[in-house]
């Protein structure tokens, strides 16, 4: 079965550094990736996605994920922080034949002023 | 589309009632979601449909919880007796195979106070 280990429940970064949360998975078959956002009080929202196109993908505000597979990693990015980025982040992993998608316990991002 | 609907959005009961979370999913998806959201235990998979049926209910904690699906648009997630160790957020979501996978959309939640 697939699953994904986040790297780090909290993280903390000043306005404007590098965003850097760590990602990597489990899979006996092509996985498919995700990261989601979930901001105080709400739903988990998806942020991007890779599905076995390009291996850089780009998702809204910014960020963006590169899958390696030789590293089993799928780190998020974003170049420069912004305060509205902080939030819960989750990786999520399901595969090609079902939709059995298993999440990671969630990294919480702090934006330092 | 208005997204995955959930109601109520807050639910405060005493201990032994019984609590029923509803869901409508994104019209014209195949599969629904059951979650819960707790500090200790992070997001958990409770149940998911595919065309109504349950596929996989392993993670429906104990004989108190039960979900049903009557319809491609309802589910209902019901707990009875509640008890305050459930109280969590429970969030639906839904999704469909297109052609780039299997991504969920979430509903906003059900926060469930059990007292």
């Amino acid at each position: 079965a697939q699953s994904v280990t986040q790297l780090g429940s909290h993280v903390s970064v000043s306005e404007g550094a590098l965003v850097l949360l760590r990602c990597n998975y489990s899979s006996s078959v092509p996985p498919y990736l995700f990261w989601y956002v979930q901001y105080p009080n709400q739903g988990l929202q998806l942020l991007l996605k890779y599905t076995s196109a390009a291996t850089l993908v780009k998702g809204i505000n910014g960020f963006e994920a590169e899958f390696k597979k030789s590293e089993t990693s799928f780190h998020l990015t974003k170049p420069s922080a912004h305060m509205s980025d902080a939030a819960e982040y989750f990786c999520a992993v399901s595969d090609v034949w079902n939709n059995d998608m298993r999440f990671g316990a969630g990294t919480r991002l702090t934006v330092k002023p | 589309d208005a997204g995955v609907i959930q109601s109520p959005r807050h639910e405060v009961t005493e201990m032994g009632q019984e609590v029923t979370l509803r869901c409508k999913p994104i019209s014209g998806h195949d599969y629904l979601f059951w979650y819960r959201q707790t500090m200790m235990r992070g997001l958990e998979l409770l149940i998911y449909f595919n065309n109504n049926v349950p596929i996989d209910d392993s993670g429906m904690p104990e004989d108190r919880f039960s979900a049903k699906m009557p319809n491609a648009s309802f589910s209902t997630l019901k707990i009875q007796p509640s008890e305050p160790r459930d109280s969590a957020v429970y969030f639906c979501a839904s999704s469909f195979r297109g052609t780039s996978g299997y991504e969920q959309y979430f509903g906003p939640g059900t926060r469930l106070t059990v007292t």
